[in-house]
């Protein structure tokens, strides 16, 4: 079991250009997350999808979009990349109404 | 939306000693998870509390749960190197289907 894997692992931007995180998981979950982290910061969801076929927002989904193509994929894009989205980002998973959530090893993108 | 603050944001501590950190909320809540970050890393789910005034313990951490619900602690006794980390206290919302982070706290363990 790979349990939660993000790729890419480390990405560089320039402002304006766009990008799209890669999460699976194999742990057949049926909750899927995105999270940001900024430095000395807990972590901030900013979409969740709690089953397949359906996502919301989280506290900050401003200038990103989430698509849940499977149960084991749940992708983050960001279409036009600013330097406050500067941020190391965490997928996640967990089984439905269960709570614990099972973390990625992060993508670490900087945003020029 | 809920809220959890935790104190203290950093603390330094030879090893050996111990150390606390607490969660407090405004509301009652219904459970609180704790989570572990190494630096570096990930958060890694350390265990889940969901009774009033319940304790676990996992080996030197003990982690508690206020009468009332509005607060948390974690314990370390005897710390370690391998302590070193950001220990996270987090509450379910939505249901269940999202957690919201407190602010952490930032252990070092020096030798």
């Amino acid at each position: 079991n790979a349990g939660v894997t993000q790729t890419p692992k480390f990405q560089v931007l320039k402002t304006g250009q766009s990008m799209t995180l890669q999460c699976a998981q194999d742990m057949n979950h049926n909750s899927m997350y995105w999270y940001r982290q900024d430095p000395g910061m807990g972590l901030r969801l900013i979409y969740y999808s709690a089953s397949e076929g359906t996502t919301d927002k989280g506290e900050v989904p401003n200038g990103y979009n989430v698509s849940r193509l499977n149960k084991r994929e749940f992708s983050l894009r960001l279409e036009s990349a600013a330097p406050s989205q500067t941020s190391v980002y965490f997928c996640a998973s967990s089984p439905l109404g269960m709570g614990t959530q099972y973390f990625g090893p992060g993508t670490r993108l900087t945003v020029l | 939306g809920q809220q959890v603050m935790q104190i203290p944001q950093y603390q330094h501590v030879q090893e050996g000693e111990d150390f606390t950190t607490y969660c407090n909320s405004s509301t009652t809540l219904s459970n609180i998870q704790w989570y572990k970050q190494r630096p570096g890393g990930h958060p890694v789910f350390l265990i889940q509390l969901v009774k009033s005034g319940e304790v676990k313990k996992q080996k030197r951490l003990t982690f508690q749960f206020g009468e009332a619900k509005k607060n948390s602690s974690l314990h370390i006794t005897a710390t370690q190197t391998t302590d070193v980390g950001t220990y996270f206290c987090c509450i379910l919302t939505g249901g269940g289907n999202k957690l919201t982070f407190g602010t952490g706290t930032q252990l070092k363990v020096e030798l």
